[in-house]
């Protein structure tokens, strides 16, 4: 049973498409995360939600939005694909600790098998 | 903001020896996690081993091994008996409230018959 998975693995589109990558946790976790790794694999976070809340969001243009239907699944849509969004994009889960110095706590993030996304 | 530093871009050892790989971090805060993932050629993110900044025990999971060094922020992986199967991009990772990742650059490990 894959614990993180991800649609598609591998996903080839023109520039200017819109696209969208899905992820699903069965681990019951309450928090979910999207990283991009880079073409020399630097793995840098893109969102996280917890709970369908949206929690970070990093510098990432808005062409980028993360949608969550329900805390077991994280989707990331993409519009306007660019070149430069060629990676290899990871969704993690993890299972909140409670808070700790008046800040939420988090367990150790999982990670799904990741989807290449090459634009052309 | 943390950084995360792995100074060595690329380590070899011959199957059965063992290797360290280093791992420097920047943090002005007391209470935070460490991570190394290993990412074979599958790209799978895999969970080597984790590191709580409050305990000063270091934490081992069998051939696998932490030197924890708070004050130094230092915080190196010991791979004992290396396998061919270990042979992976290895990634020292710092986890602070807010639990975001931020990851080091990473350091490839290839192992030698």
């Amino acid at each position: 049973d894959t614990a993180v998975s991800q649609t598609p693995k591998y996903l080839v589109t023109q520039m200017g498409n819109d696209k969208s990558i899905k992820c699903e946790q069965n681990l019951g976790h309450d928090t979910m995360y999207w990283y991009k790794q880079d073409s020399k694999k630097f793995l840098k976070i893109m969102f996280s939600y917890n709970n369908k809340e949206l929690i970070i969001n990093e510098t990432v243009p808005n062409r980028f939005s993360p949608k969550s239907p329900d805390k077991a699944h994280l989707n990331l849509h993409i519009n306007s694909l660019e070149l430069g969004d060629s990676a290899v994009y990871f969704c993690a889960s993890s299972q909140d600790l409670g808070l700790a110095g008046g800040h939420g706590v988090s367990d150790t993030q999982y990670f799904g098998p990741g989807t290449r996304l090459t634009v052309l | 903001a943390q950084t995360v530093t792995q100074s060595q871009p690329e380590m070899s050892v011959q199957e059965a020896e063992t290797v360290t790989l280093s791992c420097t971090y920047d943090t002005s805060e007391n209470n935070y996690y460490l991570f190394w993932y290993k990412q074979p050629p599958s790209r799978q993110m895999i969970l080597v081993i984790r590191q709580e900044a409050y305990k000063q025990q270091n934490a081992t999971e069998n051939r696998f091994s932490v030197n924890f060094q708070k004050a130094a922020k230092s915080f190196s992986l010991k791979i004992s008996d290396s396998q061919l199967g270990d042979t992976a991009m290895y990634f020292c990772a710092f986890m602070s409230y807010g639990n975001k990742l931020v990851f080091g650059a990473g350091t490839i490990l290839r192992v030698k018959s």
